[in-house]
């Protein structure tokens, strides 16, 4: 029963540098979201999926991208990485938009 | 623009005792509203929600209050344990007429829960 799971857990990047978490959800889910959390900021919406092959712009989408090829896929880019996108990343699903949200257990990414 | 306002950042309880959080929010056209309760390296996870149809909705030691005319909701936790020590994050949507992205959260009450 992993539900929500995220890959990877931790990394570090250079200022420039390209990399992509994954998320991986077994529940069937619709809808995925991808959160960044800062301090005092809580939960911000950075892009989300209503079903395979849709995405969607949340709240703070600027140097993000992001795909959802598979239904139980979603993965989220980071073109050239900058120290401001220094955060902890949470990704989540439901099955519809109203539903309780199931998240992972976030990626710690720090860019140096 | 923050639609959902947790106004206290922390929050410490004595163990046994009643733990009050509180949740305020501007947009009235929000009818659902969820509880998130988040440990240090985990996710969020559900705890419980309540629609605008209802004014209170109960679980074991959980039970949300929401006052619509005042834009207000709480969570209360009694007793309190030592396993409440989290940060709580408060979450409104609008069913009807709202975004796909449907959720908008608070910014979070660390609540300790002190022995």
């Amino acid at each position: 029963n992993a539900g929500v799971t995220q890959t990877p857990k931790f990394r570090v990047l250079k200022t420039g540098q390209s990399m992509t978490l994954l998320c991986a959800q077994d529940m069937n889910h619709e809808y995925m979201y991808w959160y960044r959390q800062d301090p005092g900021m809580g939960l911000r919406l950075i892009h989300y999926s209503v079903g395979e092959g849709t995405t969607a712009k949340g709240e703070v989408p600027d140097g993000y991208n992001v795909s959802r090829l598979k239904k139980q896929n979603f993965l989220l880019g980071l073109e050239s990485a900058a120290p401001s996108q220094t955060s902890v990343y949470f990704c989540a699903s439901s099955y519809r938009k109203f539903r309780a949200r199931h998240f992972g257990d976030g990626t710690r990414l720090s860019i140096l | 623009d923050q639609q959902v306002k947790q106004n206290s950042p922390s929050l410490s309880v004595q163990e046994g005792r009643i733990s009050i959080l509180n949740c305020d929010y501007t947009n009235s056209m929000f009818d659902y509203f969820l509880w998130y309760k988040k440990y240090p390296a985990e996710g969020p996870t559900f705890l419980i929600s309540i629609s605008s149809i209802k004014d209170k909705n109960e679980d074991g030691r959980f039970t949300v209050f929401l006052n619509k005319s005042a834009k207000h909701l709480s969570l209360h936790i009694v007793p309190s344990q030592p396993g409440d020590s989290a940060v709580y994050f408060c979450a409104a949507s609008e069913v009807v007429g709202g975004g796909a992205d449907g959720l908008t959260f608070g910014k979070g009450t660390h609540l300790i829960i002190q022995p």
